[in-house]
């Protein structure tokens, strides 16, 4: 699977919105991008993933650049329960692989 | 069903002594995987399973790890003779036969703390 390169941390004031980007310039075409998020003492939660464009649920949303080579993770009003670490990672869907994480990005929501 | 269960949530262990986790995936989930983290890292695999097949196993699953899943079902991971190395998160995941396409599910995961 493609590398990506996250920032090792970020912070964000509550209730702003937190920009997480991610690099991914050897992504290949069949590779989606996921994010992933691990609140302290807890196991990675996912979050969201998308192939080329741009992606919303109820957590955040997903920006792909239009060359795929990064995106951006966002959270549009982040509360303090949002700090934790997000993992960028990408893969090919529908095999069977291990994920495989980084050190991910450390989010620290200020009060 | 509430997601994935691991068992127990934390352990402690003197050196030399074997333990064993137990995995309890999502029930419609064929696909389970053990992953090993440590303090200011990322998760790292150790091994895959599809149904009761263990089918790829990392080069970190020295030969005192085993893991099982007998049954297609719960999966258990023992270590044996436990090392001070040993000492991490310990997180199982599973996910759907769809390939996991909508990412995995994670459990809380057994900390294991070696003395």
């Amino acid at each position: 699977d493609a590398k990506t390169t996250q920032p090792t941390s970020m912070d964000c004031a509550e209730g702003r919105a937190a920009n997480l980007p991610c690099n991914h310039s050897t992504i290949s075409g069949n590779e989606y991008v996921y994010w992933y998020r691990q609140i302290h003492s807890q196991g990675p939660q996912y979050i969201i993933h998308g192939l080329k464009n741009n992606e919303t649920n109820e957590m955040a949303s997903l920006i792909i650049t239009e060359d795929r080579k990064s995106s951006t993770l966002i959270l549009p009003h982040a509360t303090l329960r949002d700090t934790a670490v997000y993992y960028c990672i990408v893969r090919v869907a529908d095999r069977d692989d291990k994920i495989i994480f980084g050190k991910g990005t450390r989010l620290h929501i200020l009060p | 069903d509430t997601g994935v269960s691991q068992d127990p949530r934390h352990k402690i262990t003197k050196r030399g002594q074997n333990v064993t986790f137990r995995c309890d995936p999502i029930s419609e989930h064929n696909r389970l995987y053990w992953y090993r983290q440590t303090l200011g890292q990322g998760p790292e695999f150790l091994t895959y399973f599809q149904n009761e097949a263990q089918l790829e196993k990392s080069r970190l699953l020295s030969d005192r790890f085993s893991a099982e899943r007998p049954k297609g079902s719960f999966s258990t991971l023992e270590i044996q003779r436990t090392e001070q190395g040993d000492s991490a998160m310990y997180l199982c995941a599973s996910s759907s036969p769809a390939g996991g396409i909508n990412g995995y599910t994670f459990g809380s995961g057994t900390r294991l703390t070696v003395v």
